[in-house]
């Protein structure tokens, strides 16, 4: 079965904290998303990725496909960053999720 | 340019009765797919769409049936709602191993 994990579940950081949330994959991808998601419920694709690093703004997105990891860092965080961030690995042209990480940023 | 919009936004039904959430796409993406986001499991895949007419099941198919006649469109029935099918629905569509772009969502509650 293809399962995603992410960590931590829920994560509170004061105003310009440096944040990492971590995903992990059990077996073989073709890619790996990251989502948000703001308290509204809408999603927005972050990042897609299959090797390497991405930078958008003050968010990084790295993958190590050897170890079936991902991370997303947020640096200078923000209140406005508040939010569930969501990891999805995708097999062929499916999504597989991870339950999500729920941010909140304090100011 | 609406990009992607699902119809109703929320909707109550009762148990027993049939119900089609509506989708659409304004892109032309070839890539349709139908979720559902509840707690504790997070977003599952209901059904997806690689082109019009060619539909295949997700993870969670059972009480669900779709049709694409059309590029664009992308419908989502309950047969028979069931209590446990009150979640909220997500439609997204891609073009083919790209990211994909999410509807505003239905929030569906069966009583």
């Amino acid at each position: 079965k293809n399962e995603v994990e992410q960590s931590p579940q829920n994560l509170t950081a004061q105003e310009g904290e440096f944040i990492t949330i971590n995903c992990s994959y059990s077996v073989g991808i073709s890619a790996l998303h990251w989502l948000q998601q703001h308290p509204g419920g809408g999603i927005v694709s972050l990042f897609m990725l299959s090797s390497g690093k991405k930078k958008h703004g003050r968010l990084i997105a790295t993958i190590n496909i050897q170890e079936k990891h991902s991370s997303l860092h947020i640096t200078a965080s923000h209140p406005r960053d508040s939010a569930v961030y969501i990891c999805a690995a995708r097999y062929g042209n499916k999504l597989v999720f991870g339950a999500g990480t729920i941010l909140r940023v304090k100011s | 340019d609406a990009g992607i919009t699902q119809s109703p936004r929320y909707k109550i039904t009762e148990t027993g009765r049939q119900v089609t959430l509506m989708c659409h796409q304004t892109w032309s993406h070839s890539y349709m797919f139908w979720y559902r986001q509840d707690l504790g499991h997070g977003l599952r895949l209901i059904y997806y769409s690689a082109a019009a007419d060619i539909t295949d099941k997700g993870e969670v198919p059972d009480g669900y049936v779709v049709s694409r006649s059309k590029t664009e469109n992308f419908p989502l029935t309950l047969e028979s709602a069931t209590r446990s099918q009150t979640s909220v629905y997500f439609c997204a569509s891609s073009r083919e191993s790209n990211e994909q772009f999410f509807g505003p969502g239905t929030r569906l509650t069966v009583l």
